[in-house]
């Protein structure tokens, strides 16, 4: 199938740290990526991964590839008010195209 | 700033009607990317073109169409307008970044059916 499945809502403390999970299906993706998502705004990349990396670290991002899971999580550390957004995976299908399967997105919400 | 623009920001119009939305990717991508942003269905990927021919199609309806330009900008047409297509509509452009394409989103348009 074609499902990327995302938890729907993670509720935080600020400055605690924030993991967002996902799972997909197809073990030929690439490469997966996480985007945010802010009130009434595109999708922003955050950050990539290859599918033969366990980890990338980018500052206060740190993505955790478990491949024979098919499990991706999403650290996000000292998690600020900013942060509250929803944050979607989505994996790249190279078929005849990049095209991205998308989960249903994570809403994360950040306590003062 | 993706560096990808679309226009118009927010459209409202009414069932049976016909609408384009345009968007210009990044200077230098020659992929644009289609996807559709609703409530029920989540993010769903439309459709590809790749330097002025399409590339893959997703899940589409027959009443949508695409096109992508010399000048590389794109227009999604949406025609017969029906509730339900009242969605966000996202472009993105890609370009190859170490072996791999990343896409990068415009701002959306905001279509309202009423």
């Amino acid at each position: 199938g074609e499902d990327v499945e995302q938890s729907l809502f993670l509720s935080v403390r600020e400055g605690d740290s924030s993991v967002i999970n996902c799972t997909y299906t197809d073990s030929s993706s690439t490469y997966l990526y996480w985007y945010k998502q802010e009130p009434g705004a595109g999708l922003q990349l955050l950050t990539y991964i290859f599918s033969n990396m366990d980890m990338k670290q980018d500052q206060r991002l740190t993505v955790l590839l478990n491949k024979k899971d098919k499990h991706l999580s999403l650290r996000i550390a000292d998690t600020q008010t900013g942060d509250s957004a929803i944050y979607f995976c989505a994996e790249s299908r190279m078929d005849s195209s990049y095209k991205l399967i998308f989960g249903s997105g994570t809403r994360l919400l950040v306590r003062p | 700033d993706s560096g990808v623009t679309q226009t118009p920001k927010h459209l409202i119009t009414a069932t049976g009607q016909r609408v384009t939305l345009r968007c210009s990717p990044r200077s230098g991508d020659l992929s644009v990317y289609w996807y559709q942003q609703s409530l029920d269905q989540g993010l769903q990927f439309l459709i590809q073109y790749y330097n002025g021919e399409e590339r893959a199609k997703g899940n589409i309806l027959e009443r949508f169409s695409a096109q992508q330009f010399p000048d590389l900008h794109s227009e999604l047409n949406l025609s017969s307008l029906e509730l339900g297509d009242s969605a966000l509509y996202f472009c993105a452009s890609s370009a190859r970044e170490g072996g791999q394409e990343t896409q990068y989103f415009g701002p959306g348009t905001r279509l309202l059916v009423l």
